[in-house]
């Protein structure tokens, strides 16, 4: 079993409209959670990160954490043309070990 | 831009061979972080180090090893290469733990 899983998509959307994206984990350890963007062929770009369970927002996006469930979502609002990348829910372990999820492509049609 | 630079963007090397590629992080960052991106295997963490001294240990390979040097840029050598290494390497350097930055890229193609 991998440590995060998340659903590869592809996912595709109209603009303007929510988009849900999930991770779900196996180890009750991870302490930090990250949502990275990346456009084809760029370094991922991180969007936000959060310690505890419950949600946090920056704008169109919101991270939630259920700890208890071991599963994280972010949300965008608004969905816009420019969000269409890969986003990567990342997580971190005591002693600094990271790991990723395989991504989920979102594409946002106008 | 993040402000992390990485060179070569790209390489192309025969198997067997042997192939260093390098990292300058962002002004004032002194954890360096590198991965490997695969289609199949996503983004995997290989290597931390933090101010010279090597931090964390993920997912690499005894053929494959990285330095920090004294001015912070980071090289990672990759010896014996096979097929499957032909991936994208990411360096990332970091303030703290959490919030990292990553550079563009290294495209490593071994034939």
């Amino acid at each position: 079993q991998k440590e995060v899983e998340q659903d590869p998509g592809p996912l595709s959307v109209p603009e303007g409209a929510i988009v849900s994206l999930n991770c779900t984990y196996s180890n009750s350890a991870f302490q930090y959670f990250m949502w990275y963007r990346q456009y084809s062929r760029k370094g991922p770009e991180l969007l936000m990160y959060t310690y505890s369970s419950g949600n946090k927002e920056d704008g169109r996006f919101t991270a939630q954490v259920d700890k208890s469930s071991k599963y994280i979502s972010l949300f965008i609002r608004d969905s816009q043309p420019s969000d269409s990348a890969t986003y990567l829910c990342a997580m971190s372990a005591p002693g600094n070990q990271f790991y990723f999820g395989t991504g989920t492509s979102l594409t946002v049609i106008p | 831009d993040s402000g992390v630079t990485q060179t070569p963007k790209h390489l192309i090397t025969a198997t067997g061979q042997r192939v260093t590629l390098r990292c300058s992080p962002r002004s004032g960052d002194l954890s360096v972080y590198w991965y490997q991106q695969s289609l199949d295997q996503g983004l995997q963490f290989l290597i931390q180090y933090y101010n010279g001294e090597e931090r964390a240990k993920g997912n690499i390979l005894e053929r494959f090893s990285a330095q920090q040097f004294p001015d912070l840029h980071s090289e990672l050598n990759l010896s014996s290469l096979e097929l499957g290494d032909s991936a994208l390497y990411f360096c990332a350097s970091s303030p703290d733990s959490y919030e990292q930055y990553f550079g563009p890229g290294t495209r490593l193609t071994v034939t």
